[in-house]
């Protein structure tokens, strides 16, 4: 059981540049999302889904979209990368919709030059 | 909207006891709590839901006061594997933990 497997774990790209970050789960938890964590900003909420073929926006949504075409898989992409965008990227699942425990993959770090 | 935790930081030797306060300008259903070491994901501690129970984890409990839309998280006899930074996580309706949002973290240091 690996539990959330984020990929890859570092990143440097070029402003402008697209990417995306991969996200995967084993524990077929249907609440999926992405946080993003900045020195004395706490983590905040990017994209989450609910299940397969739903996603909504979290807190900071501009510049990143999700998909979900499958439980497992929850991928954020960065769509034209800009300075600001550099952070680390926690993705989380849990297992249902009542109050349950988020499980954080290991986290990737970002950095846009 | 973040919730506010506070203190910012707790610097504490061995064996101290320290609170770490949650609060919230919108009706809570329940509040999380997580601790991150530094470098690492945060790992979940404990949920606190409506009805102002309180809970423990080893020495450390946690309480929720829905009508004062705070929680306290209390770590009592601190060792030094307790250093980290606390974040609590507040959710405003049930059945909503896609909407998950965290505080700003409160630092905690326990030195020998």
């Amino acid at each position: 059981n690996a539990g959330v497997t984020q990929t890859p774990k570092f990143q440097v790209l070029k402003t402008g540049q697209s990417m995306t970050l991969q996200c995967a789960q084993d524990m077929n938890h249907e609440y999926m999302s992405w946080y993003r964590q900045d020195p004395g900003m706490g983590l905040r909420l990017i994209h989450y889904s609910v299940g397969a073929g739903i996603t909504d926006q979290g807190e900071v949504p501009n510049g990143y979209n999700v998909s979900r075409s499958t439980t497992e898989d929850f991928p954020l992409r960065l769509l034209s990368a800009a300075p600001s965008q550099t952070s680390v990227y926690f993705c989380a699942s849990s297992y249902s919709q009542e109050s349950q425990p988020q499980h954080f993959g290991d986290g990737t770090r970002l950095s846009i030059l | 909207q973040q919730p506010v935790q506070s203190p910012q930081a707790v610097i504490l030797r061995e064996g101290e006891d320290a609170v770490i306060n949650c609060s919230s300008s919108k009706a809570l259903y329940s509040v999380h709590w997580y601790r991150q070491k530094h470098g690492e994901a945060p790992v979940f501690l404990m949920i606190l839901l409506k009805g102002g129970e309180q809970k423990g984890h080893e020495k450390i409990s946690a309480s929720f006061n829905e009508k004062k839309q705070q929680s306290s998280l209390y770590l009592t006899a601190s060792q030094l594997s307790y250093s980290g930074t606390y974040f609590c996580g507040t959710e405003k309706r049930a059945y909503n933990t896609d909407k998950l949002i965290f505080g700003t973290g409160t630092r905690l240091q326990v030195f020998p």
